[in-house]
């Protein structure tokens, strides 16, 4: 069965910081793999996603994710946080059918 | 350009009352629709996703249904209302099998 581990369930950081946030699935097939953020107060917006070509995947606000086949690995980076940058971030899978399979999501507190 | 309305935006609902969520889409045709519940610390939890009218597929057997009367509508029902379903409900849609998803802003259900 498909499934999405995201590694830390929160992380603290303080601004200017690097952040790397760790998602690796479980799938043999080809993959549609997404970053999705929610922050306070707000609906789910989708930060990037990949679906193939270039393995390093630009988002919005700064953010990038690198997919690794190799590893199954799709983490989200950003050189450096912003106190805005709190949110939590959910990490999500496709596979061959219609469903997104998402991990638990990483509470991410920005300190000013 | 596309959006997508749900609401109501919070409800609280005795045990045992019926239970009647709608969410629509504009500007796009023939969207694949989803119904997921948000719990905390635990993700996104896929309950209910439908590829075209009158076409429902459940992913969590519960005491949740959903009807896609048109195109660009999507109900999530009850008939009677547990405790257990209080929680974070959220409306998706995408263009196709691709795409990402895009979120309504959410219905918070507080069954009381």
């Amino acid at each position: 069965a498909q499934s999405v581990s995201q590694h830390n369930h929160h992380v603290i950081l303080s601004e200017a910081a690097s952040l790397e946030l760790g998602c690796n699935y479980s799938y043999g097939g080809t993959v549609n793999l997404f970053w999705y953020v929610q922050y306070p107060g707000q609906h789910l917006q989708l930060l990037l996603k990949y679906f193939s070509g270039d393995p390093l995947v630009k988002g919005i606000k700064g953010f990038e994710a690198e997919f690794i086949k190799s590893k199954f690995s799709f983490n989200l980076r950003k050189p450096s946080v912003q106190w805005s940058d709190t949110a939590e971030y959910f990490c999500a899978v496709k596979g061959s059918n219609y469903q997104l399979i998402w991990g638990a999501g990483t509470k991410l507190i920005i300190k000013p | 350009s596309q959006t997508i309305h749900q609401w109501p935006a919070t409800l609280v609902q005795p045990v045992g009352s019926p239970l009647s969520l709608e969410c629509t889409v504009e500007g796009t045709s023939n969207p694949n629709l989803y119904w997921y519940r948000q719990a905390a610390g635990r993700g996104l939890q896929l309950l209910f996703y439908s590829v075209g009218i009158g076409q429902i597929s459940s992913e969590v057997p519960q005491n949740l249904s959903a009807s896609r009367p048109q195109d660009r509508q999507f109900i999530l029902s009850s008939k009677k209302l547990l405790l257990s379903d209080s929680g974070f409900y959220l409306c998706a849609w995408e263009p196709g099998t691709k795409g990402g998803y895009t979120f309504g802003s959410g219905t918070r259900l507080t069954v009381v």
